[in-house]
């Protein structure tokens, strides 16, 4: 039972590349969403999904893209990296409902030079 | 719009002292939930406890305990008998209410580091 599974545990990009982080999970979850950590302000939301088709704005959408074609995936894009967007990304999924916990994936720790 | 404060940013305590984590929320809206992550060096978010906002009901797990506040607008955790592998960053999340069709589109405080020392 792999849970919530991201990929790459660690990335260094330059300003101005792109690349995709990778979230897959296999609980059937239709809640899917990110985050990103960063020191002495917590968790932040970035964009969520309701299911497959479906996306929206979560707090600080800006510099990045999402979509949803399947349940099981939900990946982040980076369209052209900034030194702000440096941070530590997380994937989270839970079943619909406010009151559904997120189960979390071990996270992404993306540095942009 | 919704707020959470954990105003300690870090604690340190020595083994089997009880330590407190406090949680302070702001919402406008009637129903919502309030959940407590922890966060343990290996970098992981571990879900511990969730509390409805219509249930004001302290609980207690073990040496986990939760004291939920509506008057104070509080949803405190404490550790009793601290232990070294307690030792982690805590966070305590709300969720505003929504439709069965939304999500837990979670508000986090900042989170307050734990240290136990042995």
């Amino acid at each position: 039972n792999a849970g919530v599974t991201q990929t790459p545990k660690f990335q260094v990009l330059k300003t101005g590349q792109s690349m995709t982080l990778q979230c897959a999970q296999d609980m059937n979850h239709e809640y899917m969403s990110w985050y990103r950590q960063d020191p002495g302000m917590g968790l932040r939301l970035i964009h969520y999904s309701v299911g497959a088709g479906i996306t929206d704005q979560g707090e600080v959408p800006n510099g990045y893209n999402v979509s949803r074609s399947t349940t099981e995936d939900f990946p982040l894009r980076l369209l052209s990296a900034a030194p702000s967007q440096t941070s530590v990304y997380f994937c989270a999924s839970s079943f619909l409902g406010p009151n559904s916990p997120l189960h979390f994936g071990n996270g992404t720790r993306l540095t942009v030079t | 719009a919704q707020k959470v404060t954990q105003a300690q940013t870090e604690i340190s305590v020595v083994e089997k002292e009880d330590v407190t984590l406090d949680c302070v929320y702001e919402t406008r809206d009637t129903t919502y939930y309030l959940f407590w992550y922890k966060q343990p060096p290996s970098g992981e978010l571990v879900f511990l406890i969730r509390r409805n906002s219509f249930d004001e009901q302290n609980e207690i797990s073990g040496r986990y305990s939760w004291n939920f506040q509506k008057s104070t607008s509080s949803f405190n955790f404490t550790i009793t008998a601290s232990q070294v592998v307690d030792s982690a960053v805590y966070f305590c999340a709300l969720s505003e209410a929504g439709r069965e069709t939304s999500g837990s589109r979670l508000t986090f405080g900042e989170g307050t580091q734990l240290t136990v020392n042995p």
